[in-house]
């Protein structure tokens, strides 16, 4: 099966640009997730979207960070704007449904602010 | 907030080394737990679900085990081969998809 594709791979800004991120997830897969991760830290839950509905962005920072997952397929993360402490991979992930289902990740994003 | 706590945060190995991590999590409201390996400029892959106190699996020289009521999970890699430098990260699951990620364990194996 074809993975989670994701794009761009690099990207860097300037502070205060916006920036704008895409996630295909795997066929099928009902679950979608948009981590950030910081150098040194683990992966931290932004967003995750059951088809394409908001299952939980308590962690989103909605003053700049918004995201969207229209038909239930494709997804798009978008930054605006940017600040310095935004610098992070950020990964897509899917999932099925089964209960054991692990996360399928994508290549990630690695975004510098500068 | 929830701690997953993964130990050590790095380790160096020679080639042929059997090693073992640890991720510790709270031993309440438990619903899963993930690992991961993710190797540098890829994606992360997953290695083991584990959902049963006691629970071990077994992925070639890479094996895990599962301990619920202490809160941790070891995983062991046997032999330890080059191509096994990679991030492992633990994941606690707290309900259905509900996931918080470790730190994660830095392996370097040198030839």
């Amino acid at each position: 099966e074809a993975g989670v594709a994701q794009s761009p791979r690099y990207k860097i800004i300037e502070k205060r640009q916006s920036v704008a991120f895409w996630c295909n997830p795997i066929s099928g897969h009902a679950t979608l997730y948009w981590y950030q991760q910081i150098l040194g830290q683990g992966p931290k839950l932004l967003i995750q979207f059951q088809n394409n509905g908001v299952v939980d962005d308590s962690q989103l920072p909605k003053d700049r960070f918004s995201a969207e997952r229209l038909k239930g397929v494709d997804s798009t993360l978008k930054i605006q704007p940017a600040k310095l402490e935004d610098s992070a991979v950020y990964l897509c992930a899917s999932s099925s449904l089964w209960v054991d289902s692990p996360l399928h990740f994508g290549n990630g994003t690695r975004l510098t602010v500068t | 907030i929830l701690n997953v706590e993964q130990s050590p945060q790095s380790l160096h190995v020679q080639e042929g080394d059997s090693t073992n991590f640890t991720c510790s999590f709270p031993s309440s409201n438990f619903y899963a737990l993930h690992w991961y390996r993710w190797e540098t400029a890829k994606s992360p892959e997953a290695l083991f679900v584990m959902t049963l106190n006691g629970d071990e699996k077994k992925k070639g020289r890479i094996s895990a085990t599962l301990n619920t009521k202490e809160g941790y999970s070891y995983l062991y890699i046997k032999g330890s081969q080059p191509e096994d430098s990679a991030t492992y990260l633990c994941a606690f699951g707290t309900g259905f998809q509900k996931l918080v990620f470790g730190t994660g364990t830095r392996l370097l194996v040198s030839p």
